[in-house]
């Protein structure tokens, strides 16, 4: 079984700060993959990263970035210099190996950016 | 970019009906998906189809069935609506390569009154 935890149900931050969205994730697979997804009020899933288990490099992308331990079986997100844009629900989501392509999604971080 | 289509935004139906929940996509996409989604519980996996009729029930089929008669097209079906199934549902499609990512459409928000 695959299970994803995200514990921070809800953040909030002034606008500006950093703020780091945790996940940690559970298979037995040793290939597999992690996704981010970022949920705005509008309700539509908009896909934000990838990252496959033999790649431990971790990825900026403009003012986010993802930090992929596998030691800790983490994938955390930072968003640098928030936005109020940044408002959201964020989902950490993991997919195995062959045979198991069910994508296994955590319950969300609601992030709250305060002007 | 990748369009995935769900064919209602809101939904009210009444306990008992028979409840059509439509999903297309334009991207010849092999895998679909459909998730629920409840406060507190993340995204579920309800069913999902490897392609044409071709599925397979994911962690809460009970109450629900799919239909994929056409690529584009997969259909979820609640036999006979329940209050408990009042949620909003998620449409999502992939090519079926494993390290891609899935596209999802609007979503529909069921109300069963």
């Amino acid at each position: 079984a695959q299970k994803v935890t995200q514990a921070q149900t809800e953040i909030s931050v002034v606008e500006k700060e950093d703020v780091t969205l945790d996940c940690v994730y559970e298979t037995r697979d040793t290939t597999y993959y992690l996704f981010w997804y970022k949920q705005p009020p509008s309700g539509e899933l908009v896909f934000l990263i990838r990252r496959n288990s033999f790649d431990e490099q971790n990825e900026i992308s403009g003012r986010y970035s993802w930090n992929f331990q596998k030691s800790t079986s983490s994938f955390n997100f930072t968003i640098t210099a928030s936005q109020v844009v940044d408002s959201a629900v964020y989902f950490c989501a993991l997919r195995g190996d062959f045979g198991n392509e069910k994508l296994t999604f955590g319950t969300g971080t609601r992030l709250t950016i305060i002007p | 970019d990748v369009k995935v289509t769900q064919s209602s935004r809101y939904l009210v139906k009444r306990t008992g009906e028979k409840v059509f929940l439509e999903c297309v996509q334009d991207m010849d996409h092999e895998n679909m998906f459909w998730y629920r989604q409840d406060p507190g519980l993340g995204l579920r996996l309800i069913y999902f189809s490897y392609d044409v009729k071709m599925k397979e029930k994911g962690d809460i089929p009970e109450g629900y069935s799919v239909s994929r008669e056409k690529k584009e097209r997969f259909s979820l079906i609640l036999e006979s609506a329940s209050t408990n199934q009042t949620s909003m549902y998620l449409c999502a499609s992939r090519v079926g390569t494993i390290n891609t990512e899935a596209f999802f459409g609007q979503g529909t928000r069921l109300t069963v009154v």
